[in-house]
């Protein structure tokens, strides 16, 4: 099955400095790439995705590019706000399609 | 409502006991996922219902865990004889269409279960 690496687990940046997250996936079938962000007490919320017949998407201060060569996708935020402080995770679709399989996840800290 | 219910929010047991974990999706959504989610670790999946089947039980690590969703709306997570290891936060997401297919998977809040 699917099997989905995520790094770094913590970040920390400046407010204003850009952030990058980086994923690696295992099954070359998978076709489907979302980013989650996760809020204290609540559960993941979408922010962006991207589909394996796409190589980048953005979504104003946030992208991701993908990388089918080498099984890599990451997530671009610029221009960072205390508010981009969360956790965000990773996922793949499963080969057999339905599912989705979660990396690791990152914790970002936005320093004001 | 708007969004994925889950009852309870938090539900503390002794080792041993059964516990039934609701998950009230998205009025028409079709696909029903159960996650499971350890401190500090991403969603670990479970089990996935597309109208009142089960699709795929792959995740259920063994058969104290049970899951139904028998009108294909409101779903039940069942789990049997408690072992403190089951301590997490169960996450349910409902989604239009089957993730990777179209459907972007909507999260409820989550429970919180302790097993003491």
């Amino acid at each position: 099955g699917e099997n989905v690496e995520q790094h770094p687990s913590t970040l920390s940046v400046q407010e204003g400095d850009s952030a990058v997250i980086k994923c690696t996936y295992s099954d070359s079938a998978s076709n489907y790439f979302p980013w989650y962000k996760q809020e204290l007490g609540k559960g993941p919320q979408l922010i962006i995705d991207i589909r394996s017949n796409v190589g980048e998407k953005k979504d104003q201060r946030i992208a991701v590019t993908l990388n089918k060569t080498a099984k890599h996708f990451s997530l671009h935020i610029t221009e960072t706000q205390p508010e981009d402080s969360a956790v965000y995770f990773c996922a793949a679709s499963d080969n057999q399609g339905g599912k989705l399989i979660f990396g690791q996840g990152t914790e970002l800290s936005v320093k004001p | 409502g708007a969004g994925v219910s889950q009852t309870p929010s938090n539900k503390v047991t002794e080792k041993g006991k059964y516990v039934e974990l609701r998950c009230d999706p998205i009025s028409g959504h079709t696909a029903l996922y159960w996650y499971r989610q350890s401190l500090g670790q991403g969603p670990e999946f479970l089990i996935y219902f597309q109208g009142t089947g089960a699709a795929d039980d792959s995740g259920l690590p063994n058969d104290r865990f049970f899951a139904v969703r028998p009108e294909g709306s409101v779903s039940t997570l069942k789990i049997q004889r408690t072992e403190r290891g089951d301590s997490a936060v169960y996450l349910c997401a409902s989604s239009s269409g089957l993730a990777g297919v179209g459907g972007e998977l909507f999260f409820g809040e989550g429970s919180r279960l302790t097993v003491l």
